[in-house]
């Protein structure tokens, strides 16, 4: 079975300073693919990224930057210069199937609070 | 405007009755889902739909049901075998993107049992 660790349950920062959410993840599977969701205070989840166990590339958008290591089955997630806007709840998620049939396996979520 | 939605978003009901919460979209998405989530968890599959007229079971299924009679419509009914309704709901439909679905989601619904 896939399990997805997040650690971290609550970690708070003030304006501007870097912040790293940490994601362990365990499967037998050799093809998975790993996701990060957003869920701000009104509850809807935002899809952040996808990435696919055969691309270890680091991917960087704006404040946002991922890294993805095989060898410590992580997948991080960093943001640069962070903003009260940053304040939410993250997700990192699994799944090994690309189809309709998807099942999302969640993390617990850490909860980031960005004080002004 | 295209989207997920789901009403109310909060819905109190007596311990004993059944409540049925609703999901429409219309984004002409084919599969549909619902996840539960509890607080300090993750969120955990209850059913999906890949299709109309069809539903598959999720992680959680227990006390709980489904029907897709529509595209566009996918209502989750807590029964009153569900031991512990209250949690937050959230809905979702997903597309083909490039070989994958990738799963949008709705703003939830908060129910609470008393």
């Amino acid at each position: 079975a896939q399990k997805v660790t997040q650690a971290q349950t609550e970690i708070s920062v003030v304006e501007k300073e870097d912040v790293t959410l940490d994601c362990v993840y365990e499967t037998r599977d050799t093809t998975y693919y790993l996701f990060w969701y957003k869920q701000p205070p009104s509850g809807e989840l935002v899809f952040l990224i996808r990435r696919n166990s055969f691309d270890e590339q680091n991917e960087i958008s704006g404040r946002y930057s991922w890294n993805f290591q095989k060898s410590t089955s992580s997948f991080n997630f960093t943001i640069t210069a962070s903003q009260v806007v940053d304040s939410a709840v993250y997700f990192c998620a699994l799944t090994l199937t690309p189809g309709a049939n998807s099942k999302l396996t969640f993390g617990k979520g850490i909860t980031l609070s960005v004080r002004p | 405007d295209g989207g997920i939605t789901q009403s109310p978003k909060y819905l109190f009901r007596k311990e004993g009755q059944n409540v049925t919460l609703s999901c429409e979209q219309n984004l002409n998405h084919d599969a549909m889902y619902w996840y539960r989530q509890d607080p300090g968890q993750g969120l955990r599959l209850i059913y999906y739909s890949q299709i109309v007229n069809d539903f598959q079971k999720g992680d959680i299924a227990e006390g709980y049901s489904v029907s897709r009679e529509k595209k566009e419509s996918f209502p989750l009914t807590v029964t009153s075998a569900q031991k512990n309704p209250t949690a937050f709901y959230l809905c979702a439909s997903s597309v083909r993107h490039g070989g994958f679905y990738e799963q949008y989601f709705g703003p939830g619904t908060r129910l609470t049992v008393t």
